[in-house]
């Protein structure tokens, strides 16, 4: 069965740091989604992630696949309080599974 | 173009009742999912179609819920005799194919059932 670990769980940092979020999986996959959700809302799509090496940008958001690895990473430059949300990820490896999220707090 | 809509948005019910959850998915999508959302969790997969084949009802906790799709548009899923642990958002999303054998494109959420069971 595909299992889908994303850590941290909970972050809390400053404005203007840096960070990273993972996403582990067990099975063989390289196709991997990141979205976001805010409270009370729905998941917004982020990025998708089809290929091992898959580098993708958007803002302040990096997120990238090493399909050898099993392993994703989103990572966040110089955080606004506006990133403050919770992310997950989803592994396609013919079932569909998300991670646990990883909810952010930036600070001022 | 229309996103995936869900109705309705909110619904209470008491402890044994059925309810029956309603997702349009948007127009062209040939896959639609369904998802648990209790509240501080993450999302629990509960069932897929994709086209004509069979559906993954893999997720389903318990017999008590069933989910039905016509063709590629709107899906229920129903609940069966309601307990209070089934409360929670309920989301649909859809996708469609990228033409990539087997690989489907990002999914587009609904906004969510918000079922409360008393």
């Amino acid at each position: 069965e595909l299992k889908v670990e994303q850590n941290p769980l909970f972050l809390s940092m400053q404005e203007g740091k840096n960070y990273t979020i993972y996403c582990n999986y067990s099975t063989t996959s390289d196709r991997l989604y990141w979205y976001r959700q805010d409270p009370g809302k729905s998941l917004e799509s982020l990025f998708v992630l089809l290929s091992n090496g898959a580098v993708k940008q958007e803002g302040r958001l990096m997120a990238s696949l090493d399909t050898k690895a099993r392993l994703s990473t989103l990572h966040i430059t110089a955080a606004v309080h506006d990133l403050s949300a919770t992310y997950f990820c989803a592994v396609d490896s013919n079932d569909m599974r998300f991670g646990a999220g990883t909810r952010l707090t930036v600070k001022p | 173009g229309a996103g995936v809509s869900q109705s309705p948005s909110n619904k209470v019910t008491e402890k044994g009742k059925d309810v029956e959850l309603r997702c349009d998915p948007i127009s062209g999508h040939t896959a639609l999912y369904w998802y648990r959302q209790r509240l501080g969790q993450g999302l629990e997969f509960l069932i897929y179609f994709q086209g004509n084949s069979a559906p993954d009802k893999s997720g389903l906790p318990s017999d008590r819920f069933s989910a039905e799709r016509t063709g590629e548009s709107v899906s229920t899923l129903t609940i069966q005799r309601t307990q209070q642990e089934d409360s929670a958002v309920y989301l649909c999303a859809s996708s469609h194919p990228l033409g990539l054998a087997g690989v489907q494109d990002t999914q587009y959420f609904g906004p969510g059932t918000r079922l409360t069971v008393l």
